[in-house]
């Protein structure tokens, strides 16, 4: 089975600061990895994945992950956030032979301040 | 496209009432997905299907039944609502791995119920 935890349960951060959000991944076997992103009152939406080759991805809005293997980590950067970065993060980790179904993490808020 | 719809939006139930969520999705996904959300415990899977006509239970399968009669909608219902069900309710679909699929998930705006 595999199992996803998010380090930070809340991120305050200043406008223009850069940010980064800590995802570590428990799995026995080869995984897929992404970061979907949650704003108020709507569903998830797909930040950027990991699916195998370069370990550093590059998803929508400046944001970018590296996967790292050694560490099972995949953390979510971004060199500069704005005001409307605020919203809630998933990681989640999906095996290739799970009918698809991925495991998320429990979320970590991200709060861009003035 | 549309992509992933869940009707309603808003429900308030009272305790022991019945009621059914319908989500719809028009890419043609194989896999669709119900989920709950609740404050500081992300998403957890009730139920998912892999084609029309099958279902299979996730992590928290009890106090809910699904049918997938049709590949483009999957329901959720709820038989005898509890309290313990007011939550948020998120459907989502994906593609199978024929398709070229890498799993990412597609999800529907939610629908946020309370049993009072």
């Amino acid at each position: 089975a595999q199992s996803v935890t998010q380090l930070d349960s809340q991120v305050p951060v200043f406008e223009e600061a850069p940010v980064e959000l800590r995802c570590n991944y428990s799995s026995s076997v080869s995984v897929y990895l992404f970061w979907y992103v949650q704003y108020p009152n709507q569903g998830l939406q797909l930040l950027l994945k990991y699916l195998s080759g370069s370990t550093l991805v590059k998803g929508i809005n400046g944001f970018e992950a590296e996967f790292n293997k050694s560490q099972t980590s995949f953390h979510l950067r971004k060199p500069s956030v704005h005001i409307s970065d605020t919203a809630e993060y998933f990681c989640a980790v999906s095996v290739r032979t799970n009918a698809g179904k991925s495991t998320f993490g429990d979320g970590t808020t991200l709060t861009v301040k003035p | 496209n549309a992509g992933v719809t869940q009707t309603p939006k808003f429900r308030v139930l009272k305790t022991g009432q019945s009621m059914t969520l319908l989500c719809a999705q028009d890419m043609n996904h194989e896999y669709m997905y119900w989920y709950r959300q609740d404050p500081g415990m992300g998403l957890r899977l009730i139920h998912y299907s892999v084609g029309e006509g099958t279902t299979a239970k996730g992590e928290v399968p009890d106090g809910y039944n699904v049918s997938r009669l049709k590949k483009q909608n999957f329901l959720l219902g709820l038989e005898s609502a509890a309290p313990s069900q007011t939550s948020v309710y998120f459907c989502a679909s994906s593609s199978d791995r024929e398709t070229g699929s890498t799993y990412e998930q597609y999800f529907g705006p939610g629908t946020r119920l309370t049993v009072t």
